[in-house]
């Protein structure tokens, strides 16, 4: 099984400065034949269901604001939000699709500092 | 607009079944691979298994928790997804969401609650 790995567990941010969340996979989940990276992130806030925000690693799910973004290729990952907004405060997490059994990372909670 | 509305938690004894039903609307179901992924309490996100379009075979993966215990099946002509789950055990206790997959998940449901207690 690929294991996901996020880091920090947990941080605090200003409203309008960065964060920065980080997601390792113990294998690569680069599909060479395509090009792709099997990595989506999700937002979930309490008492919802998770959100999608990205897949394919960078790609941006329709009505995601473009604060939003994700970069990373292989085995490290990263999602970024600039500009935090109030309403950004959640557990992120990352998954993996690369092969069975899909897999998440154990989340990252973001809070307003 | 695109839903998906779980039914069939609730409160079951060690060793029960119990039958989730996920209703689909708002997208074509038929070309649709659905997942179930769940999450218990406090805890984070667990892929529970996936079925794939009747054109694509109809097969089903399971995580290994669940394989052999909980079966994923479809009943396209009702828009419907659904989650056996026998032999139930305390560890299966979770919110169950119902998705559709590719790959990643886009689309989810609000959730089912199930608890396994004596």
């Amino acid at each position: 099984d690929i294991v996901m790995t996020q880091s920090p567990d947990s941080l605090a941010v200003s409203l309008g400065e960065r964060a920065t969340i980080n997601c390792k996979s113990s294998q690569s989940v680069f599909y060479s034949s395509n090009n792709e990276n099997y990595l989506a992130w999700y937002q979930q806030k309490p008492g919802q269901p998770p959100k999608l925000l990205i897949y394919w690693a960078s790609t941006r799910q329709v009505g995601v604001p473009d604060r939003f973004s994700g970069s990373g290729s292989g085995t490290d990952f990263t999602l970024t939000i600039n500009g935090l907004l109030a309403e950004d405060a959640a557990l992120y997490y990352c998954q993996q699709y690369y092969s069975i059994p899909w897999t998440f990372g154990q989340g990252t909670k973001v809070e307003i500092k | 607009e695109v839903q998906l509305v779980e039914s069939g938690g609730g409160l079951i004894k060690p060793g029960g079944s119990l039958r989730l039903s996920c209703v689909v609307s708002g997208f074509s179901f038929t070309d649709a691979w659905m997942s179930w992924v769940r999450q218990a309490p406090g805890k984070g996100l667990e892929w529970v298994g996936r079925v794939k379009s009747k054109t694509h075979g109809g097969t089903t993966d399971y995580a290994a928790p669940v394989r052999g215990r909980f079966t994923i099946s479809r009943e396209d002509s009702k828009n419907t997804v659904y989650l056996q789950m026998d032999s139930l055990k305390t560890e299966d206790t979770a919110v169950y969401y119902c998705t559709r997959t590719a790959g990643s998940f886009d689309y989810w449901g609000q959730g089912t609650v199930v608890t396994v207690s004596s």
